[in-house]
């Protein structure tokens, strides 16, 4: 059983697009949501990571969009790059107990000069 | 910065080798992982360790076991390899702050 789905499964966008990745958890009990990316031939690294106790956060280009209530996650990524090409990885956890992290299952992302 | 090292890049067995996938990392995090990641089904946890000597099954322990004799290192045993376990094996660590620090990944391939 997925614990965080992701959706699409792959992306193609414009040079300078909003590239938008969304992912949906079931467990309530999840509070700590990261996105990692992750090149060919390397290891997913993380990318930016919130907290249920905001609603958004921001790094750089790099947007995360919190939805509680709906128990909804989304990465935004303004003025996409083609280095910005790479496969994306939603992922959830638990504050307390096991720390694992369940991952959604990847959109790859390509980005168009 | 820390670094998980995975002893191999790519890796070919038959099928029924026993198969031995090593991980270290090098700053000293109690929490070490491995993943494998397959096409369309993102990263699946096999088994995972919270302290030296312990270790817990994860999503697909089946076919797989873990050793975990010193704090750094993180092994993971294909007792009988089979051509389903061909597969991109990815090991972790973390602290208990949650970010985790991923290797390069071990492509192995059973035939």
């Amino acid at each position: 059983q997925q614990q965080v789905k992701q959706s699409p499964q792959s992306l193609i966008v414009q040079k300078g697009g909003i590239s938008i990745i969304n992912c949906a958890y079931e467990n309530t009990a999840f509070d700590y949501f990261p996105w990692y990316q992750q090149f060919p031939g390397k290891g997913p690294a993380l990318l930016i990571a919130i907290r249920p106790d905001v609603s958004e956060k921001k790094e750089g280009r790099f947007t995360i969009s919190f939805n509680k209530s709906a128990k909804q996650f989304s990465l935004h990524i303004m003025d996409s790059q083609p280095g910005d090409s790479a496969t994306y990885f939603c992922a959830a956890s638990m504050l307390t107990g096991a720390n694992n992290l369940f991952f959604g299952t990847g959109t790859r992302l390509t980005v168009i000069p | 910065d820390v670094k998980v090292t995975q002893s191999s890049r790519y890796l070919v067995k038959r099928t029924g080798e026993k198969v031995f996938l090593e991980c270290v990392q090098d700053m000293d995090h109690e929490n070490m992982f491995w993943y494998r990641q397959d096409p369309g089904l993102g990263l699946r946890l096999i088994y995972f360790s919270y302290d030296v000597k312990m270790k817990e099954k994860g999503d697909i322990p089946e076919g797989y076991s873990v050793s975990r004799e010193k704090k750094e290192r993180f092994s993971l045993i294909l007792e009988s390899a089979s051509t389903n376990q061909t597969s991109m094996y990815l090991c972790a660590s973390s602290l208990l702050d949650y970010g985790y620090t991923f290797g390069s990944g071990t492509r192995l391939t059973v035939v």
